[in-house]
């Protein structure tokens, strides 16, 4: 079936640096790339998108890298916040059209 | 404030019971989902909505149903049928759904215990 690998359950970085979250998905035909932010006890919160006729997208302060030909997608924070400490999930669009979900990589910030 | 609202926050649920999870959104999407997430794992897809008056299941169906009477609201029930209720669970709503790529939003989710 349709996955997410590459998963690292647990992230730490220190406060100020920047930070790389890194998914590999199965479908090379899927055409369609999110990331999600979820806090405890809350539901995701969506960061940034991508298609696959990109290879690199910018929000504030995130960064969403696609590399088709290994099937790879990255997840890159800038100057990293005790904020942004939380759950990151990466997900694709599968086969039939619905979204395929890594496990997702807890983000822990360093004082 | 435009958003998804998910209820109760916490559920509890005895043997032999179905219960019922509301999911209510105000962004005027067509399109509507229900996810379970369990400790470590991803969300699993339950069931989902494109449109009023029809959805699809999901990759773990069994033991849940929907309905989609109204454009706003797709409320869950896990049936006595789910042996293994405890999860979390998320309702999410899209602009629209299937081949066109948008974003999901969720709501806060429902956590739900067995009693």
């Amino acid at each position: 079936g349709e996955s997410v690998g590459l998963h690292l359950p647990t992230l730490s970085v220190q406060e100020g640096d920047n930070s790389i979250i890194n998914c590999a998905y199965s479908n090379s035909a899927s055409d369609y790339f999110i990331w999600y932010k979820q806090e405890s006890g809350k539901g995701p919160q969506f960061i940034i998108d991508i298609r696959s006729n990109m290879d690199k997208r910018q929000g504030q302060r995130v960064t969403v890298l696609l590399n088709k030909t290994v099937k790879h997608l990255s997840l890159q924070i800038a100057a990293t916040q005790p904020g942004d400490s939380a759950v990151y999930f990466c997900a694709f669009k599968g086969s039939n059209y619905q979204l395929i979900w890594g496990a997702g990589t807890k983000l822990i910030i360093k004082p | 404030d435009g958003g998804i609202t998910q209820s109760p926050k916490y559920l509890f649920r005895k043997e032999g019971q179905n219960v019922t999870l509301s999911c209510e959104q105000n962004l005027n999407h067509d399109a509507m989902y229900w996810y379970r997430q369990d400790p470590g794992q991803g969300l699993r897809l339950i069931y989902y909505s494109q449109i009023v008056n029809d959805f699809q299941k999901g990759d773990i169906a069994e033991g849940y149903s929907v309905s989609r009477e109204k454009k706003e609201s797709f409320p869950l029930t896990v049936t006595s049928a789910q042996k293994n209720p405890t999860a979390f669970y998320l309702c999410a709503s899209s602009t629209t759904g299937g081949i066109t790529n948008q974003p999901q939003h969720f709501g806060d989710g429902t956590r739900l215990s067995i009693l």
